[in-house]
């Protein structure tokens, strides 16, 4: 166990509809990244925050958007969803604004109909 | 922006014997290099990682070589042993931002 949770694990939901996912780092953690994983694009970073403040972006659509609040938990929220979305999307955190550190959550599995 | 490429695709190997994975990247200014494994079904893993100011790391039975000069690094895995067997990404993050970009991953399969 990383030490980094994610809710839901699993979440099924319908064309043009919006989720929210959830991340809380690793106590002590101050940076949080998101991660794409689907069968034809691979693994993808998405975005990262530190302290609250966005820090890089990567392959994220518009469509989607993501915050980290002052307790540092993060959510990564999907609009106008389509079947393409459907993915493993994992979020990690680390201690400092590195990669080195990372620790990967065990993912929230995202299925569009 | 970078674009990392990985080979190959798919790897089998006997038990014990040696298995290389290699990544070529196009951003001059990258400047950390990951490897991550993923077992099926579960999160990647950081195993092993290299900056641009060393040429070779070794952990064990892994070591990671970066070749500056032309663009590449690999993983070296040897005396292979079945729990090895999973799939391998390689990253890299360029030197002007923070993002990470990795390549298309690798599955090996260690054969017992």
């Amino acid at each position: 166990d990383s030490g980094v949770t994610q809710t839901p694990k699993h979440l099924i939901t319908a064309t043009g509809q919006r989720v929210t996912l959830r991340c809380s780092p690793r106590s002590g953690d101050l940076s949080v990244y998101w991660y794409q994983q689907s069968l034809d694009q691979g693994l993808q970073f998405l975005i990262h925050y530190y302290n609250g403040e966005e820090r890089a972006k990567g392959n994220i659509l518009e469509r989607f958007s993501a915050q980290q609040f002052p307790d540092l938990h993060s959510e990564l929220n999907l609009s106008s969803l389509e079947l393409g979305d459907s993915a493993l999307y994992f979020c990690a955190s680390s201690v400092a604004n590195s990669w080195e550190t990372q620790y990967f959550g065990p993912g929230t599995r995202l299925l569009v109909l | 922006g970078e674009n990392v490429e990985q080979h190959p695709s798919t790897l089998s190997v006997q038990e014990g014997d040696s298995a290389v994975i290699k990544c070529t990247y196009s951003d001059s200014a990258s400047n950390y290099f990951p490897w991550y494994k993923q077992e099926l079904g579960k999160r990647p893993q950081l195993i092993i990682d290299i900056r641009s100011n060393v040429g070779e790391k070794k952990d064990q039975r892994i070591a990671v070589t970066l070749n500056k000069t032309a663009k590449h690094f690999s993983l070296h895995i040897t005396e292979t042993q079945p729990e090895d067997s999973a799939v391998y990404f390689c990253a890299a993050s360029p030197g002007y931002g923070n993002k990470l970009v990795f390549g298309a991953g690798t599955i090996l399969r260690v054969k017992s």
